[in-house]
């Protein structure tokens, strides 16, 4: 019930499309959904994140949906860059904890 | 958002060994993390470092194996005790501050044990 499950695993996409990547969880008591960006080598780095309340947002190419009822959310990345190629996990945050439980991590690239 | 300064960033370890892992805040935060990653894989929360008192552990994970302090709000440390090759992975530091729900990232501690 605590697990967060992640789709697809590996991603390549053309320069110029969009990327998309589902996850989905168990427990109602998530309250808080973020998107980390991790390149090799580095620390995960936040990229937007969204609360139950909202349906959908979006930053900059970034756009979060989200579906309450079927516990699934998923990453957009419109206008996809070579830059953009990276490791992608989403998590989830039970109320209250500020602790975040990941998803398994989705490698994407980006072909110039 | 916080900087946060982890060191060392890599290690290569004997076996039976330990380090001790820093993190270092630029600011005063309210909560502070230590998540392990392993080898292409993803995150896994290792314990909440509370100010002044004993951390609190995820379910796994075992204060003999992976002592923590925290002296004050900008500064924590994980030790990594009597080191196997299983350990090898990367430790990451992770804060909340008190102006929102965002957790901020260290670099990582890439730990190789021999």
């Amino acid at each position: 019930q605590q697990q967060v499950k992640q789709s697809p695993q590996s991603l390549i996409v053309q320069k110029g499309g969009i990327s998309i990547i589902n996850c989905a969880y168990e427990n109602t008591a998530f309250d808080y959904f973020p998107w980390y960006q991790q390149f090799p080598g580095k620390g995960p780095a936040l990229l937007i994140a969204i609360r139950p309340d909202v349906s959908e947002k979006k930053e900059g190419r970034f756009t979060i949906s989200f579906n309450k009822s079927a516990k699934q959310f998923s990453l957009h990345i419109m206008d996809s860059q070579p830059g953009d190629s990276a490791t992608y996990f989403c998590a989830a945050s039970p109320s209250g904890t500020y602790k975040y439980i990941f998803g398994t991590g989705t490698r994407l690239k980006v072909l110039a | 958002s916080a900087v946060i300064s982890q060191k060392p960033s890599r290690d290569i370890c004997q076996r039976g060994t330990s380090l001790t892992i820093q993190c270092q805040v630029d600011s005063q935060v309210t909560m502070m993390f230590w998540y392990r990653q392993q080898p292409g894989q993803s995150l896994t929360l290792i314990a909440t470092a509370n100010q002044g008192s004993e951390a609190t552990y995820e379910s796994g994970f075992v204060i003999d194996k992976f002592p923590i302090s925290r002296p004050n709000l900008t500064f924590s440390t994980l030790t990594v005790s009597n080191m196997s090759p299983e350990d090898s992975s990367i430790y990451l530091c992770s804060v909340v501050g008190g102006w929102n729900t965002e957790a901020f990232f260290g670099q990582g501690t890439r730990l190789t044990v021999v």
